[in-house]
Order: structure tokens, then sequence, then C-alpha cells
């Protein structure tokens, strides 16, 4: 079936230390888009990527940084330097002018 | 800046009632007036979508309603079910600005029995 793969479902990071989370998509679509969602707010933008070995930052890029290296994958990788990082990560992809598929999310929590 | 408000924060309906969800915005280059539903643990995935060249679209017991000059645009849900309990989001974008959505807080619906 054709989707957006994100994994691990649930992640766990410890003071000072970066996480990757990964997202996969077999859609063929040339934008993918990485948000962070805290309870009670809308989605935000970290980064974007209209097309391979580019990408844009977002309205919170800070602390974050990503890689668009294949068309099919966009990993978001968590630095230390982002100080509050538990939150729900969702990854979305869309053709141009498309309408945006969503992966079901990495939940991510601060030992 | 708060580019887009999206009321009530949350609503509860009996089951077979219309549910009803605003959502106002101030860029005027928005082109794209999605609704997306999202149930816990889950992505948020696309209901319904309008462009402006159209007032008003329905897709079985949903209803996009448009209106251009009050920069507002509504999701109408008709002869609500339980299954419709979740959380609705307007996102709406311009395609000239790199399809970035621009979501609103979220609407929590709740259809009682």
């Amino acid at each position: 079936d054709g989707g957006i793969t994100q994994s691990p479902k649930y992640l766990f990071r410890k003071e000072g230390q970066n996480v990757t989370l990964s997202c996969e998509q077999n859609l063929n679509h040339d934008a993918m888009y990485w948000y962070r969602q805290d309870p009670g707010q809308g989605l935000r933008l970290i980064y974007y990527s209209q097309i391979v070995n580019d990408f844009q930052k977002g309205d919170i890029a800070e602390g974050y940084s990503v890689s668009r290296e294949k068309k099919e994958s966009f990993p978001l990788t968590v630095t230390s330097a982002q100080k509050n990082p538990t939150a729900f990560y969702l990854c979305a992809s869309s053709i141009e002018g498309g309408p945006q598929h969503f992966g079901d999310g990495t939940r991510l929590s601060i030992l | 800046q708060q580019q887009v408000k999206q009321s009530p924060q949350s609503l509860i309906v009996q089951k077979g009632g219309i549910s009803i969800i605003n959502c106002a915005y101030e860029n005027t280059a928005f082109d794209y007036f999605p609704w997306y539903q999202q149930f816990p643990g889950k992505g948020p995935a696309l209901l319904i979508a309008i462009r402006p060249d159209v007032s008003e679209k329905k897709e079985g017991r949903f209803t996009i309603s448009f209106n251009k000059s009050a920069k507002q645009f509504s999701l109408h849900i008709m002869d609500s079910q339980p299954g419709d309990s979740a959380t609705y989001f307007c996102a709406p974008s311009s395609t000239g600005g790199g399809n970035k959505l621009t979501f609103g807080t979220g609407t929590q619906l709740k259809v009682e029995l």
C-alpha cells in the first residue's frame, strides 16, 4: 500500500542527546514536510523540502535539522539545542500544489 | 501574528445533529482551503477542500462554505455520527508559497448518542 511511514512511534531522549526521526514515503511525491504538534495547538511547520537536496526552514526550525538525499526519505534530527522537544511530530508529503498526506506521527518524550 | 482563527475550541453535538466549525484567516494570498480530521494517536487526514472560485462544496455529509469577502470558511457536518468524534483543523495555504499549510488550533468534536 502507498503511504507515509514514520518510525519509531514512541521515542525517548536523554538530556543533551540528539535523536533522529524517520519519515519514508512511497507515493512518489516531490514535497515533504515536518510538523510539530503540542496539546491544544495546531500543527506548526518545522522544515519542508520541495525537491531532493533542497529544503527550507519553516516557522519553528531552531533546534532541528533535516536532510533530503533521496526523494522518498526526509529524516528530522532533534538536536540538544531544542530545549522543549517533547511533542508529537508529524511528517507529510504532497505533489506540487496538491493536498498533503500525513504519517501517523512519532511521539517524543524526555527522560 | 495569528493568521488563522478557528472556533469553537470544542463542540458537543447530539447524534443526527449538525456540527459547524468556523475558520477566519488574514492572508489574502491563501488560495486553498482544506479541513483535516485527526483521531487520537493518528496523523491528520484530508476531509474536504475548496478553491476560492466556488462558494460551496459538498461531499457526502460534509460541506465547506467559503466567504471570500469576509475571509472565512466553515465546515458543516450533517447527520453527525459518533464516528465523527475527532479533532478538526482548518489549514489554508498559498500554492505560490510552497504549499505550506497554516493550521488553526483545532476543534474537538464529540458526537453523543
